[in-house]
């Protein structure tokens, strides 16, 4: 089993749609989550953290359960430029920061 | 300024051959990285070192060793390239201890041929 999974997609969705992407993990004992993205043929970048009391950054908003393994993204209102692959990321260390991706799921925002 | 800078950004290259990758940081930090992201698009941690020791090592095949001269820098040296060393090489920094400050480097393209 990997120890992040997430539905590799494509997902294609209308502008101004809402969508949503769901990853779960195995280690029971990650200690942080992040959602990076990263756009064609370039590094990826950090979206935004993921805390248990969920948060939100604008039209993103991430959640954490931590009794399930799960973290999710929704993103509202989506836009054009919102297309991209989204990694779901664990980091299970403290101290050396071991970053583990998920595969990616992959967003094109249909005009 | 480019906070994490990766030479080259291309790199072709035949079988057999040895090649290096440089990596700098301009943020202060103390760790840096090595991940490969594969033709899958999978990305996988391949070396840490923080202030220059040698932190993290995934069970990646010894014709890798990365060197770091200083906490600023940290190379990549691939021997005897193969065919299935073909990938992107991410280089990457963030405070000791603080996965929020991850900063990656554009990455390297090394295609073997």
């Amino acid at each position: 089993r990997k120890e992040v999974e997430q539905d590799p997609g494509p997902f294609n969705v209308p502008e101004g749609a809402t969508v949503a992407f769901n990853c779960t993990y195995s280690n029971s004992a990650s200690q942080s989550f992040f959602w990076y993205r990263q756009d064609c043929r370039k590094e990826p970048k950090l979206l935004m953290s993921v805390y248990s009391s969920g948060n939100e950054d604008g039209r993103f908003t991430a959640q954490l359960n931590r009794a399930s393994q799960y973290i999710s993204l929704l993103i509202r209102d989506s836009k054009l430029s919102d297309s991209a692959t989204y990694l779901c990321v664990v980091n299970k260390n403290f101290g050396n920061e071991k970053l583990t991706f998920g595969t990616g799921t992959r967003l094109t925002i249909i005009p | 300024d480019t906070a994490v800078s990766q030479t080259p950004k291309y790199l072709v290259t035949q079988m057999g051959n040895d090649k290096s990758i440089k990596c700098e940081q301009n943020l202060g930090h103390d760790t840096m990285y090595w991940y490969k992201q594969d033709s899958k698009k999978f990305l996988k941690i391949m070396f840490s070192y923080n202030n220059k020791e040698l932190i993290i090592n995934e069970t990646v095949p010894n014709r890798f060793s990365p060197k770091s001269p200083d906490k600023a820098h940290l190379n990549l040296h691939i021997n005897s390239l193969e065919l299935g060393d073909s990938a992107v090489y991410f280089c990457a920094s963030s405070p000791w201890g603080q996965a929020e400050g991850y900063t990656f480097g554009s990455g390297t393209r090394l295609t073997v041929v």
